[in-house]
């Protein structure tokens, strides 16, 4: 199965800071990667696609890069309702597997 | 747009089995265009991808589950259950349906609300 390793665990960033989140994958999964956000009580939202694309609806401060192994969520301004958790998730291989997440809080 | 809704006990006793049902509204659980997926959480933990149906029949389990998931689809209802079988205190999380509508599968876009179950005798 294909890990996914995020990076750091927590991130305590100010409001209108550049956040940095880092995913690394066990074994090149192509560009087959997504970024998700999750809330408290909620269920996460799909943010980003294909490594570089945003999902319908979401900001532009949100941008994904990457490819093979190393990945990156970078939001350019955080915003107050940006300070959750992040998931990377892959769908290259079977299983689909995620990362086990990024807290981004408010420093 | 396609939403989701899991149903199903709270509250299952070890050794015993776990079924969730997840009904499907503005969306036909019969398109080809969407797999149907289970996806769980234990609790404060990450998330765990745990199998699909597709509206052919065919399905997949995680082999983390070792054989004990069953994914069935009810057309009639415009549903998809799970059922998994010889439950420990392991499968307690919060389980999500969830499903792909962007055209890009395997990224669930749409997600049910969540259903917590707690394995406990």
């Amino acid at each position: 199965e294909i890990v996914l390793t995020q990076s750091p665990a927590t991130l305590s960033l100010s409001p209108g800071e550049r956040a940095t989140l880092s995913c690394r994958a066990s074994q090149s999964v192509g560009s087959f990667l997504a970024w998700y956000q999750q809330k408290p009580g909620q269920a996460p939202r799909l943010l980003i696609f294909d490594a570089s694309n945003r999902a319908t609806g979401i900001p532009a401060r949100f941008s994904g890069s990457g490819s093979g192994t190393d990945f990156t969520l970078t939001i350019s301004s955080l915003e107050p309702e940006d300070f959750a958790l992040y998931y990377c998730q892959q769908r290259n291989y079977w299983p689909r597997t995620f990362g086990q997440g990024t807290k981004v809080e408010i420093k | 747009q396609v939403q989701l809704q899991e149903s199903g006990p709270g509250l299952v006793k070890p050794s015993q089995t776990l079924s969730l049902i997840c009904t499907v509204s503005g969306g036909s659980i019969r398109s080809d265009t969407y797999y149907w997926s289970w996806i769980r959480q234990h609790p404060g933990k990450g998330l765990e991808y745990l199998g699909h149906i597709y509206y052919s029949g065919s399905t997949y389990s995680n082999p983390s589950l070792h054989s004990r998931a069953t994914i069935s689809v009810d057309r009639s209802k415009n549903q998809f259950s799970l059922k998994l079988t010889s439950v420990t205190a392991a499968d307690t999380a919060l389980y999500y349906c969830a499903t792909d509508t962007s055209g890009s599968p395997w990224y669930f876009d749409s997600w049910g609300q969540g259903t917590l179950v707690t394995v406990s005798s």
